[in-house]
């Protein structure tokens, strides 16, 4: 089993709809991080969080330390949101990254 | 302010070959650490470089070795080459300044014939 799991694996919607994705992992952490990455490779960090919401324009991280849960939302989503998005795990926050499988998202006009 | 910077951006190398591959950390970062991502995978962590040396390896056998100079810049080394090397490679630093937050590079990709 990966330490660290998203769903779904791929996600197609229409534009202007909330999308949800999730990651579950199964070890203890000190931070989780939200990524993305488009075609080409570039990987950008959206997120580290450790508790709580963060929120960055229209997109939205939660974590549930206890659950053990994290969530990313985005909003009026766009297009151009079209993208991987990846989960990924660290111990401590300058430690190495456990990544997620990532989730495929597809906005179509 | 630049961020991370890596080079080559494309490299095709033949089987057996060796490998050098460069990345520059963002300003006041004084860690850095590479990934692999193959074709439709995520990203498996190869080691991590901070203060001139390794701290953090993944499980990547010693065909992969790295280096960090005094100006922070990383070095990965891939000696013997396999197909199975080919792939995107990713350098990603971080330091206390930025709150641990790690910065991608925008990648190397590796192919091997």
């Amino acid at each position: 089993k990966n330490e660290v799991e998203q769903s779904p694996q791929n996600l197609t919607a229409q534009e202007g709809e909330f999308i949800t994705i999730n990651c579950s992992y199964s070890v203890g952490i000190s931070a989780l991080h939200w990524l993305q990455q488009h075609p080409g490779g570039g990987i950008v960090s959206l997120f580290m969080l450790s508790s709580g919401k963060k929120k960055h324009g229209r997109l939205i991280a939660t974590i549930n330390i206890q659950e053990k849960h994290s969530s990313l939302h985005i909003t009026a989503s766009h297009p151009r949101d079209s993208a991987v998005y990846i989960c990924a795990r660290s111990n401590f926050g300058n430690e190495k990254l456990t990544f997620g499988t990532g989730t495929r998202l597809t906005i179509i006009p | 302010d630049a961020g991370v910077t890596q080079s080559p951006t494309h490299l095709i190398k033949t089987r057996g070959q060796q490998v050098t591959l460069r990345c520059s950390p963002k300003s006041g970062h004084d860690t850095v650490s590479w990934y692999q991502q193959a074709l439709g995978q995520g990203p498996q962590f190869i080691f991590q470089y901070y203060e001139e040396e390794e701290r953090q390896r993944g499980n990547f056998p010693d065909r992969f070795s790295g280096h960090q100079f005094p100006n922070y810049s990383s070095e990965l080394n891939v000696n013997a080459l396999l197909l199975g090397d080919s792939a995107l490679y990713l350098c990603a630093s971080s330091g206390l300044g930025g709150g641990y937050e790690q910065y991608f590079g925008p990648g190397t990709r590796l192919t091997v014939t």
